[in-house]
């Protein structure tokens, strides 16, 4: 069975620092990963995913991740926060082979602050 | 990318009765599917819309509960019925363009229920 962990259910940053939202994974074989992003009273939104190659993958509004095999990681980065960035983050997972339905984490809020 | 709608956006409803919620997509599509999101917790499948057939049913999502229809590859209804207060949630339908890509979701449905 695949899973995702969130640690963090709310992480704080202020605008203009770098900010990280954490994401672990637990899968079969090889992951598919994938980081969306939802706006209050909106659906979610496509951010960036990692199929196969480098392990730095950027996406939209200049965030990217980096996939760490060894750590079983995936990690959201911005260098830059804005106040804008503010929104529900999650992380999703599922194996390369096999069923292509993902498994959400539980979400992580983050708030920038001005 | 594709444009989806949700209609309704949101409603209040009564205990016991049902509600449907339609799914329309600008474009033709083969997969797609129909999530919950409950407050303060992640995205649960309920069941992948397939054209022409039954929907197939995640663990713990039942026909008879949530009866999905996909008449066609633009449009989709997910009914809850038989409502209760625990069926309060925002539901949301999405789409996959290929079993690699990543999935494209509606702007929900937020339901209260009385």
């Amino acid at each position: 069975a695949q899973s995702v962990a969130q640690p963090e259910d709310q992480v704080n940053v202020a605008e203009g620092n770098p900010l990280t939202v954490k994401c672990t994974y637990s899968v079969s074989g090889n992951p598919y990963l994938f980081w969306y992003v939802q706006y209050p009273n909106r659906g979610l939104q496509f951010l960036l995913k990692y199929i196969t190659g480098d392990n730095l993958v950027k996406g939209s509004y200049g965030f990217e991740a980096e996939f760490n095999k060894s750590q079983t990681s995936f990690h959201l980065k911005k260098p830059s926060a804005l106040v804008s960035d503010s929104a529900l983050y999650f992380c999703a997972v599922r194996p390369s082979g096999g069923s292509y339905i993902p498994t959400f984490g539980r979400g992580t809020s983050l708030i920038v602050h001005p | 990318s594709a444009v989806i709608s949700q209609k309704p956006s949101r409603d209040i409803c009564q205990r016991g009765t049902s509600l449907t919620i339609q799914c329309q997509v600008d474009s033709q599509v083969t997969m797609m599917f129909w999530y919950r999101q409950q407050p303060g917790q992640s995205l649960t499948l309920i069941a992948t819309a397939n054209q022409g057939s039954e929907a197939t049913y995640e663990s713990g999502f039942v026909i008879d509960k949530f009866p999905i229809s996909r008449p066609n590859l633009t449009f989709s209804t997910l009914t809850v019925s038989n409502m209760s207060p625990e069926d309060s949630s925002i539901y949301l339908c999405s789409l996959q363009w290929q079993p690699d890509n990543e999935q494209f979701f509606g702007p929900g449905t937020r339901l209260t229920v009385l």
